[in-house]
This record gives structure tokens, sequence and C-alpha cells, in this order.
């Protein structure tokens, strides 16, 4: 246990739903994160936030949309999604963005999504 | 891209010392080395970080070259639950707020009985 949990472990879904994916942090933290890990490919970020703004979005399609409610909670809204978004995505939190002590994330233990 | 290279998988017997290299010869002064582990189909889990001194916790120990351009993780006695995807990460800035690691491939270890 990391203090990072994740609903729904496991989600299929066709191209035409909607579905949400939640994380929610118990450590306290500040920063949150989200991560998309495909087949046989090294992790990528998608998003951060810090204090429940948004800091970085590395080009992620706008089918994907996240939102952070407080610095506790993360969510991943889908929509329109292709099969080859399908994969594991991983959140993280952090105690913050900076200074360099903070650095270090914990990591919940993903959603396996299937989009057919 | 990863500012790191590793070797692509390794093997190592159970109860022996399991030593993982890593080349990060760009690194810059104030950037840490990072050590995170992934075992199958489960979130990284973090494993120790340095950035000049050797570190030691209760999972592993942390050796960093006097240049800094490489460094190993040493698993002292390697167990079966060892076995997992090894990423070392050099933290990097982007924007304002860099917070994030770039993740490469890592190196795969199989720790066998």
């Amino acid at each position: 246990e990391t203090g990072v949990t994740q609903t729904p472990r496991h989600l299929v879904m066709g191209m035409t739903n909607k579905k949400s994916l939640k994380c929610e942090q118990h450590l306290g933290h500040n920063a949150m994160y989200w991560y998309k890990q495909s087949a046989k490919k090294p992790l990528e970020l998608m998003f951060v936030y810090n204090f429940k703004e948004q800091t970085e979005n590395n080009s992620v399609p706008s089918r994907f949309s996240p939102e952070c409610p407080n610095s506790s909670h993360l969510f991943l809204h889908l929509h329109t999604l292709q099969p080859e978004d399908s994969a594991l995505y991983l959140c993280a939190s952090s105690q913050g963005l900076a200074p360099i002590s903070y650095n270090e994330q914990f990591f919940g233990p993903g959603t396996r999504l299937t989009v057919l | 891209d990863a500012k790191t290279t590793q070797p692509t998988s390794m093997d190592c017997a159970e109860g022996r010392a399991a030593n993982l290299p890593c080349n990060h010869s760009t690194i810059s002064g104030n950037e840490y080395v990072y050590w995170y582990r992934q075992i199958h189909s489960q979130g990284p889990q973090y494993i120790i970080h340095g950035l000049k001194n050797n570190e030691t916790n209760e999972m592993a120990s942390l050796i960093i070259t006097e240049d800094r351009k490489s460094s190993t993780l040493i698993l002292p006695h390697a167990t079966l639950r060892d076995t997992a995807v090894y990423y070392c990460i050099v933290r990097v800035a982007v924007g304002n707020y860099g917070q994030n690691f770039v993740f490469g491939p890592g190196t795969r270890l199989s720790v066998l009985p």
C-alpha cells in the first residue's frame, strides 16, 4: 500500500463510451500526476497538478480530460477513445514540486484500460 | 528522451547481490539520480535517490561515481520478489515547475532460484 488508490482497477469500454478514472491519495501531498504505460513502452507523463492547478500537459489529446477538485483527488475523464489508448494508467502523488527533497513520487496500482 | 542508459536485462541468483548499472553522462550539477522499480502490472515503487554521496536505505545502496556520470544500484541479497523492471532516472526540469520523471525502458532484473 502506497497511500495512493485508483479505481477502477480494470475497465473495458467502447469507443463511444464516456468513463472516468479516479485517483485518491491519503498522504497529504500537494502534487498529483497521470501517467500512461502502453505495452512494452516506458511510462509517459500526461498531466501534472500542483495545488489543484494544472502545471503540465504533455500534448495529450483532448479525448483525455483531467480534473483535480482538491489536492487529494484526481480524475481522468475519457471520451471517444481509440483502441490504441488501451494501456495502464497510473496516478502518482508527491509532497510538492519543489524543493528537491519532495521529489519522491508515490504511485497507485494503476487502471488497466481496454478500448474495444 | 530519457537521460540515462541501462542494460535491457540482467539475471541474478537468489541470495546474491544484484548490481544494476546506469549511465548518465550528461547529468548536470544539481540533478539527482533516482531509482524506481516496477513489478509486473503494478505501479512503480521508489527505491532510493542521491546527488553525490553514496546512499543506503533498507532496500538498497546507491553508488555514484565521483564524476557523477554513472551509478550502480545494489540489492545486497536479491530475492525472487525483487524480480522487476528497474528504472534509473535523472530529474529533469520542464517549464517552471519541472518535477516530472522521464522513465526510460529500464533494466528487467530476473532473480533466479
